[in-house]
């Protein structure tokens, strides 16, 4: 079956220019997650969307980033005013609303600042 | 949240059993255990999940002791494939007012010929 879509796979812009990633969850899952992961690290938690529920917003590392999910379905990852610590790639993930229930990932977005 | 530590880096060689090991000692009542893989340039994919005892499917094993402060992943006769990096996670995303897990740095497993 389908599993999650990420868009683009990779992305390469210059500094201060503003970025748009999406992503489309599996079908049926109402939980979201972004991720970031820088090179040779682990993932580092952006942010997290369960239904209609306010989003929580706690690993966002500046007001530069924002997140929001369009009919508790497609997921926008936007940064605006991009800088070169940005450079990234970016996972999201989705999963049912039931613990227990493990996160599934796309392959990400690989975002390059010049 | 609990916290979970595992080692760096390991090596192995093919068709030997690997045993990774992760810490939690604070590990909470609802929290379940959980395993990912990770290769280079796609995300995560999970491999095992585990409350408590021992969980197999046809990849792993997980070992869970009784007082569960921590679990072993265990893949047997590695391939070249098996190469990759194995994150375990410590949460229960839907209850408890936790919502989210945490990613560790991860196991970087290298199965040698």
């Amino acid at each position: 079956g389908a599993g999650v879509s990420q868009s683009p796979s990779n992305k390469v812009t210059e500094k201060g220019k503003d970025v748009e990633l999406r992503c489309d969850p599996i079908s049926g899952h109402t939980a979201l997650y972004w991720y970031r992961q820088s090179l040779g690290q682990g993932l580092e938690f952006l942010i997290y969307f369960q239904g209609n529920s306010a989003p929580d917003k706690s690993g966002l590392p500046s007001d530069r980033f924002s997140a929001e999910r369009t009919g508790g379905s497609v997921s926008t990852l936007t940064i605006q005013r991009t800088q070169q610590e940005d450079s990234a790639v970016y996972l999201c993930a989705s999963s049912l609303n039931r613990d227990g229930q493990p996160q599934h990932f796309g392959d990400g977005t690989r975002l390059s600042i010049l | 949240l609990a916290k979970t530590t595992q080692p760096i880096s390991m090596d192995s060689y093919e068709g030997q059993e690997v045993n990774i090991t992760c810490s939690h000692n604070n590990i909470a009542t609802n929290d379940y255990i959980t395993w990912y893989q990770q290769f280079p340039s796609q995300g995560p994919r999970f491999i095992i999940q585990g409350y408590k005892t021992k969980v197999t499917n046809e990849v792993a094993s997980l070992f869970i002791p009784a007082d569960r402060k921590s679990s072993t992943l265990s893949l047997p006769r590695v391939s070249l494939s098996d190469t990759a990096v194995y994150y375990c996670l410590v949460g229960a995303p839907f209850s408890g007012g936790y919502n989210k897990l945490i990613f560790g740095a991860g196991t970087r497993l290298a199965v040698h010929p």
